[in-house]
């Protein structure tokens, strides 16, 4: 089992905001490695939506932000919209696996 | 542009070894600081991050699969490889290869391949 857990799901109405944690422990998020957060959507690779905690690639829309505090992290999206159904995941450090590790994944869902 | 693609076998029956190679483009492994990484996803499941191995040779593996992974390189070619020992069916997933950049203290995968679906059965 994965050591950052995230919400299986959650949904919003088109417009709305929603977020996502990322909880790690004192072994990778709360040890200062970074967060990144990738967007699975249906049938295609993940891609990189935030890295090092709050940067967006080129071509991220703005909507989406990144957040970290103590041994969590969250991800928010703005103004939701259809296209962002997808799943999500958060990626760390693990000192103690001396290894990458991703979160458990949460499934967005827009209403 | 950086391109990467996973090849290897479909289907593989259990206790056999995989072999899957990811072909990339766009960026040289012997760049200081870039890496390529697996990472897997069986059907319906979260990702699974497997192995890396940086510019320098160096490699990290998931200490859960490490005895029965090996991650290398071939610079020349522009391929990394990836070995898995004693297939399992529950091992069935997609597999990804995808780059590896630096930045604000670790390592993130800011390119992915488009996957390979292995399936391990008799």
């Amino acid at each position: 089992q994965s050591v950052l857990t995230q919400p299986p799901s959650v949904s919003g109405a088109p417009g709305q905001r929603v977020t996502i944690s990322c909880t790690g422990s004192s072994s990778n998020i709360g040890a200062g490695y970074d967060v990144h957060w990738y967007q699975q959507l249906p049938g295609t690779a993940p891609k990189l939506l935030i890295y090092g905690n709050s940067n967006r690639p080129s071509g991220v829309p703005d909507r989406f932000s990144g957040s970290k505090s103590g041994t969590s992290a969250s991800l928010a999206i703005s103004g939701l919209q259809a296209e962002d159904e997808a799943d999500y995941y958060c990626q760390s450090y693990d000192s103690s696996l001396s290894g990458y590790v991703f979160g458990t994944g949460t499934k967005v869902t827009v209403l | 542009q950086i391109t990467l693609k996973e090849s290897g076998p479909t289907l593989v029956k259990p206790t056999q070894t995989l072999t899957l190679t990811c072909t990339f483009s766009g960026f040289s492994l012997s760049t200081s600081g870039v890496g390529v990484g697996w990472i897997r996803q069986p059907p319906g499941k979260a990702l699974e991050w497997l192995a890396l191995i940086y510019w320098d040779d160096d490699k990290r593996y998931s200490p859960s699969l490490k005895s029965r992974l090996t991650i290398t390189k071939d610079t020349s070619k522009n391929q990394v490889v990836l070995t898995m020992t004693n297939m399992d069916p529950v091992d069935t997933a997609t597999y990804y290869c995808a780059h590896a950049a630096y930045g604000s203290g670790s390592y993130y995968s800011d390119y992915w391949g488009q996957g390979t679906l292995v399936t391990v059965s008799s």
